[in-house]
């Protein structure tokens, strides 16, 4: 079957502006995480979903980012103003949640911010 | 908070060669561990895992047993291929639900014919 699938698979944009980055998941998966892959910082996780809700949004890096999901599938990463410190790779992954906790991940989003 | 430890490389192997790539953790709970990989070019993908004490999580080869007196999640493969050359990712996730996981640095390992 379909695994997750994120888009745009690259993104180049100046500072200052807003991004959105996609992540759907597998079909059927509760739980939707996102993490940020640097040189500098390696994998960092970021948020998660289970459901539309998201429990701890603690670990999002500051208050420029945000994340939703509707309808318990796709999700939506967004950075505002964004800063040469945002460039990374963002994955998504998601998972059927309890109690196999196994995460499957997309192929990620590079961003480049210029 | 929950961390993983493991050795970075990269790691330089001929063929056939016996590999261990190191991996302790410090989490609260009992957390469940896995191996990811990422192939060059390629997305993380799932290697093996273990949920609890004693158990041994195993795929192409690749082993590694929860040792939970030692806090560690070594993965150990007898012979190694060029197909094997990739990053290796120790990661673990303590939650009583679904919750993100905690990596380690990476391993990047490099397998000469």
């Amino acid at each position: 079957g379909a695994g997750v699938s994120q888009s745009p698979s690259n993104k180049v944009t100046e500072k200052g502006k807003d991004v959105e980055l996609r992540c759907d998941p597998i079909s059927g998966h509760t739980a939707l995480y996102w993490y940020r892959q640097s040189l500098g910082q390696g994998l960092e996780f970021l948020i998660y979903f289970q459901g539309n809700s998201a429990p701890d949004k603690s670990g999002l890096p500051s208050d420029r980012f945000s994340a939703e999901r509707t309808g318990g599938s796709v999700s939506t990463l967004t950075i505002q103003r964004t800063q040469q410190e945002d460039s990374a790779v963002y994955l998504c992954a998601s998972s059927s949640g309890r109690p196999s906790r196994e995460q499957y991940f997309g192929p990620g989003t590079r961003l480049t911010v210029t | 908070g929950n961390s993983v430890t493991q050795m970075e490389g990269p790691v330089t192997l001929s063929e056939e060669a016996f590999l261990t790539i190191n991996c302790t953790y410090t989490a609260t709970g009992y957390p469940s561990l896995f191996w990811y990989v990422q192939y060059p070019g390629e997305g993380l993908q799932l290697l093996l895992k273990a949920t609890k004490a004693d158990d041994k999580g195993s795929n192409k080869g690749f082993e590694a047993t929860y040792r939970k007196e030692t806090t560690s999640f070594h993965l150990e493969k007898g012979s190694v291929q060029v197909s094997d050359s990739a990053v290796y990712f120790c990661a673990l996730n303590s939650g009583g639900g679904a919750d993100g996981l905690t990596f380690g640095k990476g391993t990047h390992l490099i397998i000469q014919p």
